[in-house]
């Protein structure tokens, strides 16, 4: 069975960082490509950063650019997000996400953790 | 970026009804276009996707149409455990995804 646990959610304040983690297993981790997305309470969902399968690609939501950071241990099965100079309009729920397509350019997220709510307040 | 709006924003129908629901695009995405469902709490389930196809083990009241820039989401008739949030997603951008705003689906 597919699992996606994150993570490392919390309280921070403005300014602050925050290392979300995403554990994978029930599938060839390092098969696959990854992606955070997130959602502010009460809003609609958001794409912030994707990792390739080797973790050599990287992209990023113009909103997180600069800010965040996405990286993925293969070994370990996990993906990360590092998150600095967190503002108040970062607070949401974050879900990592499986990405399936590559071989079809037809690209979907298939599988999504129960996300972690990350909260930016003083 | 390729924006996404759904319509209606909110529906109400009850258990039966047929549903449809319509998403936009701002320019031609083809049939890169996928549909999930969010219960309250939970994290978004996939339903559909490239338009048309229908993920395995989502029941087949669900269905998608439509390619370039119109597209819609059918429920040929609503269960109790449909009431939700609907979500399209181009992937035409990928990796830049963009999702519409939602329509939430309540019961009548």
């Amino acid at each position: 069975e597919v699992q996606l646990v994150e993570s490392g959610g919390g309280l921070v304040q403005p300014g602050g960082s925050l290392r979300l983690s995403c554990a994978a297993s029930g599938f060839t981790f390092s098969s696959y490509e990854m992606n955070w997305v997130r959602q502010a309470p009460g809003k609609g969902l958001e794409w912030v950063s994707y990792i390739s399968s080797s973790g050599s690609t990287i992209y990023y939501a113009d909103s997180v650019k600069g800010r965040f950071t996405i990286s993925r241990d293969n070994a370990k099965n996990s993906l990360y997000l590092q998150m600095n100079s967190l503002r108040a309009e970062d607070t949401a729920v974050y879900y990592c996400a499986r990405e399936v397509g590559a071989t079809t350019a037809q690209y979907y997220f298939d599988y999504w953790g129960q996300g972690t709510l990350v909260t930016v307040s003083s | 970026d390729i924006q996404m709006t759904q319509s209606p924003s909110s529906l109400s129908a009850s258990v039966g009804d047929r549903v449809t629901i319509t998403c936009r695009a701002s320019q031609s995405i083809s049939s890169y276009l996928n549909w999930y469902q969010q219960k309250p709490g939970k994290a978004p389930k996939l339903l559909i996707y490239a338009a048309s196809s229908l993920q395995s083990g989502v029941p087949s009241r669900f269905s998608g149409s439509g390619s370039g820039t119109d597209f819609t989401l059918t429920i040929s008739s609503l269960q109790p455990e449909d009431f939700a949030t609907y979500y399209c997603q181009q992937s035409y951008s990928t990796p830049s995804i963009t999702f519409g705003q939602g329509t939430r689906l309540e019961i009548k």
